[in-house]
């Protein structure tokens, strides 16, 4: 089980771009999915997206026009990036993971990080 | 995307009681690809059963998951002090993945 460790902004301008990095400690980056999802009183838990170990990613329609998900396996870490956030993107933003492509619980998470979009 | 809908979305009860949690989905969703996750004030969710039935790694045998069609029910046979919490289902049949609205166990 990876244990996961995130930080980045937690305060933003309306248009500016969310930045997020979580580190992948005591584990390998082979076979695991790293997700981020993110939390806001309104909506609730949402999923943002996925990425796999070879790069592959998927994203919540919702938001994937605005989001890249990627790794970078040489310094054990995944990323998250947000364009153009607005009032709405405050929220707070964990990154978990699951062990694999059948066993797709998320087993380990981060422990979360509240960002806030004001101008 | 498949809708999961929880219900009560207040559970007062004493310690010592027993919690029956309820989630229903929208569309038909494999036992393998259910979830449930307690989250307290301030942390993040905590895997407590998946396939629908399995207790994760470290979680006591009072937590139990039972499914029935799109159906899926979290049982707490009896409620420990630390039990007092918010309780999600989630779903990985499908992207994207969701989760639904909670349950809220609180002390009466």
């Amino acid at each position: 089980q990876a244990q996961l460790q995130q930080w980045g902004a937690g305060l933003l301008k309306p248009s500016e771009t969310l930045s997020l990095t979580c580190v992948v400690s005591d584990g390998s980056f082979k076979n695991y999915y790293w997700n981020w999802i993110r939390q806001t009183p309104g909506k609730g838990l949402e999923w943002i997206g996925e990425v796999d170990d070879s790069g592959t990613s998927n994203y919540n329609p919702s938001l994937k026009s605005r989001v890249t998900i990627s790794i970078d396996e040489s310094k054990n870490h995944f990323s998250l990036k947000m364009t153009s956030v607005t009032a709405a993107d405050t929220a707070v933003y964990y990154c978990a993971s699951f062990p694999n492509y059948f066993d797709t619980w998320f087993d380990s998470w981060g422990q979360g990080t509240l960002v806030t979009v004001s101008s | 995307e498949i809708v999961l809908t929880q219900s009560p979305g207040t559970l007062s009860l004493s310690p010592g009681e027993r919690a029956t949690l309820s989630c229903r989905a929208s569309q038909s969703v494999k036992n393998r690809y259910l979830a449930w996750f307690q989250q307290k004030p301030g942390q993040a969710p905590r895997l407590l059963i998946h396939d629908a039935s399995r207790r994760a790694t470290g979680i006591p045998d009072r937590f139990s998951g039972s499914a029935s069609g799109t159906d899926f029910t979290l049982t707490i046979s009896r409620l420990e002090p630390e039990d007092f919490a918010v309780y999600y289902c989630q779903q990985s049949e499908d992207l994207p993945f969701t989760f639904g609205p909670g349950t809220r166990v609180d002390i009466k």
